[in-house]
């Protein structure tokens, strides 16, 4: 199916597991990010991807590991987890335009619980 | 730096009252401004947008108008309908292709 996937769609580890949480996107699109989605604070960006083997940190990138060896693969990693991981994840992509701002295109998220 | 302020929620109005959910903004220069809906269970969805000043967006019985002098773009509908309860971002451009995202409203629509 084209658009965005994410998966597991729900996901329960301890603290101390790694975990990784996939995103593929089916459009090409040059751009990905990842953000989480906590109470109280909206969205916050993790990590970024302007394009294959091209990412950079986002506003919260500090436990997180990311790589994009694949334009339509964007895997974000928890290294080592903690509670204060506990949130929704979600992934976007975007095409790259000119001049302009492109829409971005938002995967179903992926509610991750750290006991 | 640049941002976005919205109203704090949540927002709760019964079926066919009128909706306004302010938004404020920051920035250089005058970027486009959009707002984001996220229903229940699901990721954001772009809602609508406007790419200079005076500019209307509108989609599905919501509007907002780019006003840059009181650097607003409040998203406002007529008549709301259960359907409508959901999150909504403002969300203003950044470099990279990237957003700066309000924290979201939540509004609820009761029959």
């Amino acid at each position: 199916d084209a658009g965005i996937t994410q998966s597991p769609r729900y996901k329960i580890t301890e603290t101390g597991r790694q975990v990784t949480l996939m995103c593929h996107q089916t459009w090409s699109h040059s751009y990905m990010f990842w953000y989480r989605q906590d109470l109280g604070h909206g969205l916050r960006l993790i990590y970024y991807s302007a394009a294959a083997d091209i990412t950079d940190k986002g506003e919260v990138p500090d436990g997180y590991v990311v790589s994009r060896s694949k334009t339509e693969n964007f895997p974000l990693t928890l290294e080592s987890a903690t509670r204060s991981q506990t949130s929704v994840y979600f992934c976007a992509s975007s095409q790259r335009q000119g001049q302009g701002y492109n829409e971005q295109f938002f995967g179903p998220g992926t509610r991750l619980t750290v006991l | 730096g640049d941002s976005v302020t919205q109203m704090e929620g949540p927002v709760t109005l019964s079926e066919e009252a009128f909706l306004t959910i302010n938004c404020t903004y920051t920035a250089t220069g005058y970027p486009s401004l959009f707002w984001y809906v996220q229903y229940p269970g699901e990721g954001l969805q772009l809602l609508l947008k406007a790419t200079k000043a005076d500019d209307k967006g509108s989609n599905k019985g919501f509007e907002a108008t780019y006003r840059k002098e009181t650097t607003s773009f409040h998203l406002e509908k007529g008549s709301v309908q259960v359907s409508d309860s959901a999150v909504y971002f403002c969300a203003l451009p950044n470099t990279g292709n990237q957003f700066y995202f309000g924290t979201g409203t939540s509004l609820t629509v009761i029959p």
